[in-house]
């Protein structure tokens, strides 16, 4: 099993560009989450999905979007980037209400 | 509501050093309480988890103790390596919407073993 997997590992944007940042996961747990981690923050829930079809906010869900494809995958999208957004970026998996197993991440700087 | 605090770091030893990393919450209910831990470059590894008041989490020689009267989640290994440096995260998970459960996190200790 590849665990959590995310794509891609490091971007550089400029201010106002787009892109989608990949989660796949092969465990087979019904809730996905993303989460920032900037230094001396911890980390921060962008956005969850509790399960197949349904999103929520987190506690820093402004400026990015989500989608939960299908039980497998759960993408942030940035529709405008803005550097303060530069950030790593974690996705994770859990069942529900239990442990939640996190992907490598993806470093992003937005200029 | 809801909160971790951890100690602040860096904490630096030498090996076979006795660490402690203090954790507190603050939290509605009955929380589950987490260490994670995240090697430099890598995303976080679960290290250790407790459900309920008393019980112990224990892996890799690291032990942490579910205090509810003192709100407390400390960390715990008798005899540090130089691979045990990393950073250590406590977090507590709560409830979120009545399904899935939504993690919350300290601030991250760092730790640095030196042989």
């Amino acid at each position: 099993n590849a665990g959590v997997t995310q794509t891609p590992k490091f971007q550089v944007l400029k201010t106002g560009q787009s892109m989608t940042l990949q989660c796949a996961q092969d465990m087979n747990h019904n809730s996905m989450y993303w989460y920032r981690q900037d230094p001396g923050m911890g980390l921060r829930l962008i956005y969850y999905s509790a399960s197949e079809g349904t999103t929520d906010k987190g506690e820093v869900p402004n400026g990015y979007n989500v989608s939960r494809l299908n039980k497998r995958e759960f993408s942030l999208r940035l529709e405008s980037a803005a550097p303060s957004q530069t950030s790593v970026y974690f996705c994770a998996s859990g069942p529900l209400q239990e442990t939640q197993y996190f992907g490598p991440g993806t470093r992003l700087l937005v200029l | 509501g809801n909160s971790v605090t951890q100690m602040e770091g860096p904490v630096t030893l030498s090996e076979e050093a006795f660490l402690t990393i203090n954790c507190t919450y603050t939290a509605t209910g009955y929380p589950s309480l987490f260490w994670y831990v995240q090697y430099p470059g890598e995303g976080l590894q679960l290290l250790l988890k407790a459900t309920k008041a008393d019980d112990k989490g224990s892996n890799k020689g690291f032990e942490a103790t579910y205090r509810k009267e003192t709100t407390s989640f400390h960390l715990e290994k008798g005899s540090v390596q130089v691979s045990d440096s990393a950073v250590y995260f406590c977090a507590l998970s709560t409830l979120a919407n009545q399904a899935g459960t939504a993690l919350i996190f300290g601030k991250g200790t760092t730790l640095s073993v030196s042989s």
